[in-house]
């Protein structure tokens, strides 16, 4: 693994399921993030993670939950998806201690829910 | 609120100059950002202005008036390449990135 991985590329799924976005970095970063880009607007803060073992909610946290158990990775889980989450999903990282708090992205996974 | 403002589509030609701006509002500065983002890509990094004045890397400068709230990329030499979308981003208060839409910019021969 080089930097950010993300499962699954896309997916579609039905209304009212339970889906968990996977998000891995090898970067030892102490900082994750999981954006939603939608067409038209900014990427938009669900979930972040200043360090493992805590969480934080973002500007868009409701349907969405995640959990940081170590430092590595930051699963988002929909628990019942709704047809407004459909979008793109961007996990990051950064290094809080680097100066300028560059982020570092992850390919994305297109969601949608139908 | 919170509010960063960039246009949202802007054509230039091979080989010319462009300036993309951007103007913010946020609760608290610490930091702007501009990253491109080909489509269907992730965005990338490209510069970090957390003081006043003019950064230049490369065939890329950016440059920021925290007085104004104000801040432009300059994209010089443009190569078809260069197609994609800009994006600014500021950090606030809570160090968090807020976003803008992007810009979208079109390159032509």
């Amino acid at each position: 693994i080089a930097g950010i991985t993300q499962a699954p590329t896309s997916q579609i799924l039905a209304a009212g399921r339970r889906m968990t976005l996977r998000c891995t970095q090898d970067m030892r970063h102490n900082a994750m993030y999981w954006y939603r880009q939608d067409l038209g607007l900014g990427l938009r803060l669900i979930h972040y993670s200043n360090t493992a073992g805590t969480t934080g909610k973002g500007e868009v946290p409701d349907g969405y939950s995640v959990s940081r158990a170590n430092t590595d990775d930051f699963p988002l889980t929909l628990a019942s998806a709704v047809p407004s989450q459909t979008s793109v999903y961007f996990c990051a990282s950064s290094d809080s201690s680097s100066g300028t708090d560059e982020q570092f992205f992850g390919p994305g996974t297109r969601l949608t829910v139908l | 609120g919170q509010n960063i403002d960039q246009p949202t589509e802007m054509t230039a030609t091979e080989g010319a100059i462009v300036q993309i701006n951007c103007t913010y509002q946020t609760s608290g500065f610490n930091g702007l950002f501009w990253y491109q983002q080909h489509a269907g890509e992730a965005p990338t990094f490209l510069s970090y202005n957390v003081l006043d004045g003019l950064e230049e890397k490369g065939r890329f400068s950016s440059f920021l008036s925290r007085s104004k709230g104000y801040s432009y990329l300059l994209l010089k030499e443009l190569q078809m390449k260069d197609s994609a979308s800009y994006l600014c981003a500021v950090m606030d208060s809570n160090y968090q990135l807020i976003w803008g839409a992007g810009t979208k910019l079109i390159i032509k021969p």
